[in-house]
């Protein structure tokens, strides 16, 4: 059964780059695309981006020049990098593997079916 | 409009039958994905594609779609179905993921 276990610094100051990653056990890694998906207190989700397994990437336009998600297949890891943090950054952040495929003759599937457990961060000075 | 959107907030009595639907224009060419998020928990893949179950949800869920909305059923519903619904595609001009607002749902 695959999992996926995260970790990263829980508490950072403003201007800080927030930094996660995400290990991917117990399954295989290309394929899939990874994403990583926050949430603020009491909000709903927010998609920031994705990695496949050979590294082409898709973001969030609204996060997208503070955004960098890299990949490193030896360790069946991916990345999230968030630069120039500030308070409202603080969300539990959330990696996730997305399905995403065609479904002739028109239609389209996409789906995330295994999620971290999510990692706190918050900003604050 | 990229964007999905569904009700806030749904109520259902005890064994009782409910929908939840969203809409958007992205729902044309994607089937939706639903999850369930209860407090403190990750979001739980409930539905996905037409009408797809992944192992352990109960077939008391269901999903369907028409033209721009997607619909997701919950047949008798239990007091353990208490949670927010959200349900998600992506953007086919640009790739976006897209989720929307969330559904609150009360079992009465």
């Amino acid at each position: 059964q695959v999992q996926l276990q995260q970790w990263g610094a829980g508490l950072l100051k403003p201007s800080e780059t927030l930094s996660l990653t995400c290990a991917v056990y117990g399954g295989s890694f290309s394929g899939y695309y990874w994403s990583w998906i926050r949430q603020s207190p009491g909000k709903g989700l927010e998609w920031i981006g994705e990695i496949n397994h050979s590294g082409g990437t898709n973001y969030n336009p609204s996060l997208k020049s503070r955004v960098t998600i890299s990949v490193d297949t030896s360790k069946n890891q991916f990345s999230l990098k968030l630069s120039s943090v500030t308070a409202v950054d603080t969300s539990v952040y959330y990696c996730a593997r997305g399905s995403w495929y065609r479904s002739p003759p028109n239609y389209f599937y996409y789906y995330m079916d295994v999620w971290g457990k999510g990692t706190t961060v918050t900003v604050s000075s | 409009s990229s964007e999905l959107t569904q009700d806030p907030a749904v109520s259902v009595a005890l064994g009782q039958t409910v929908r939840i639907t969203c809409q958007g224009d992205s729902l044309r060419n994607y089937y939706a994905s639903w999850y369930q998020q209860k407090p403190g928990q990750a979001p739980l893949l409930v539905i996905y594609g037409k009408n797809n179950r992944p192992s352990g949800i109960p077939d008391r869920f269901s999903g369907s779609s028409s033209g721009n909305t997607a619909s997701l059923t919950i047949t008798g519903a239990q007091a353990e179905d208490e949670a927010d619904y959200y349900c998600n595609s992506r953007d086919s001009s640009d790739n976006r993921v897209l989720f929307d607002g969330g559904t609150k749902l009360t079992v009465l």
